[in-house]
C-alpha cells in the first residue's frame, strides 16, 4: 500500500504557484521523498527527489518539514502543460527500486 | 539518446490468449520494470529484471512472467488473458542495480484491451 496521502485534485491559474501537498507520516530515517508525474496517456515522468532538505532543479522545488511527515511540491510558475497526476511517493534507497504508487493529485491548470 | 520505448502502442486481445510485449531500456541502463495501471488507478508495481533475472515481485499471478536479454531489454508475458489484465502497462528502466535512489524513466506504455 501507498505509504502517502494526497489530496485528489487541485485547481490553479496559469502563472501562479501550483503548492502540492503529500502526507507521509509514517516515513522511515532512510526513506526518500519522490514526486513523478503523469500526463494524460503518457508515463511517468520524474520531477524531484529529497531526503531531509530543500531541493529546487529546473522544474519544480520540493519542501519537507523538519519531522519529515509531509512535504509540498512547488511548481513556481504553473503552465497548461503542467496539467497532470501528481505522485508523490516514499522509498528507500537501500530496499529496491520499485515505486509504489497511490492514486495521486489531479492538477488542473486553467487560463 | 533514445529513452525507453515500448511495442506495440496498442493492443486488442480476447480472453483466454497469450500476450507479449516488449520494452527497450534507456541507453546506459541495465534495470527494467514492469507496471500496470488500470484505468484511474496508479501504476502497480509486477516485477523488476536486473542481469537477466526476476529480481523482485510485486502481487501478481504467475500468469504474468518475464524476460531480460542480454542487450537489457525485456518482454512481458501475460498468459490466459482475463478481462481484468486491460491496463496500461508501463516499462520503467534505471541505471544501476539494487539500493540506488536514481530516477526510474518510464516508457509511453502499452494499451492492452482484453475483450
Amino acid at each position: 500500500d501507498a505509504k502517502t496521502t494526497q489530496p485528489p485534485s487541485m485547481d490553479c491559474a496559469e502563472g501562479r504557484a501550483a503548492n502540492l501537498p503529500c502526507n507521509h507520516s509514517t516515513i522511515s530515517g532512510n526513506e526518500y521523498v519522490y514526486w513523478y508525474r503523469q500526463i494524460h496517456s503518457q508515463g511517468p515522468q520524474y520531477i524531484i527527489h529529497g531526503l531531509k532538505n530543500n531541493e529546487t532543479n529546473e522544474m519544480a522545488s520540493l519542501i519537507i518539514t523538519e519531522d519529515r511527515k509531509s512535504s509540498t511540491l512547488i511548481l513556481p510558475h504553473a503552465t497548461l502543460r503542467d496539467t497532470a497526476v501528481y505522485y508523490c511517493i516514499v522509498r528507500a534507497s537501500y530496499n529496491t527500486d520499485k515505486l509504489i504508487f497511490g492514486t495521486g493529485t489531479r492538477l488542473q491548470v486553467f487560463p | 539518446d533514445a529513452g525507453v520505448t515500448q511495442s506495440p502502442t496498442h493492443l486488442i486481445k480476447t480472453r483466454g490468449q497469450q500476450v507479449t510485449l516488449r520494452c527497450s531500456p534507456k541507453s546506459g541502463h541495465d534495470t527494467v520494470s514492469w507496471y500496470q495501471q488500470a484505468l484511474g488507478q496508479g501504476p502497480q508495481f509486477i516485477f523488476q529484471y536486473y542481469e537477466e533475472e526476476e529480481r523482485q515481485r510485486g502481487n501478481f499471478p504467475d500468469r504474468f512472467s518475464g524476460h531480460q536479454f542480454p542487450n537489457y531489454s525485456s518482454e512481458l508475458n501475460v498468459n490466459a488473458l482475463l478481462l481484468g489484465d486491460s491496463a496500461l502497462y508501463l516499462c520503467a528502466s534505471s541505471p544501476q542495480g539494487l539500493g540506488t535512489i536514481n530516477e526510474q524513466f518510464f516508457g509511453p506504455g502499452t494499451r492492452l484491451t482484453v475483450l
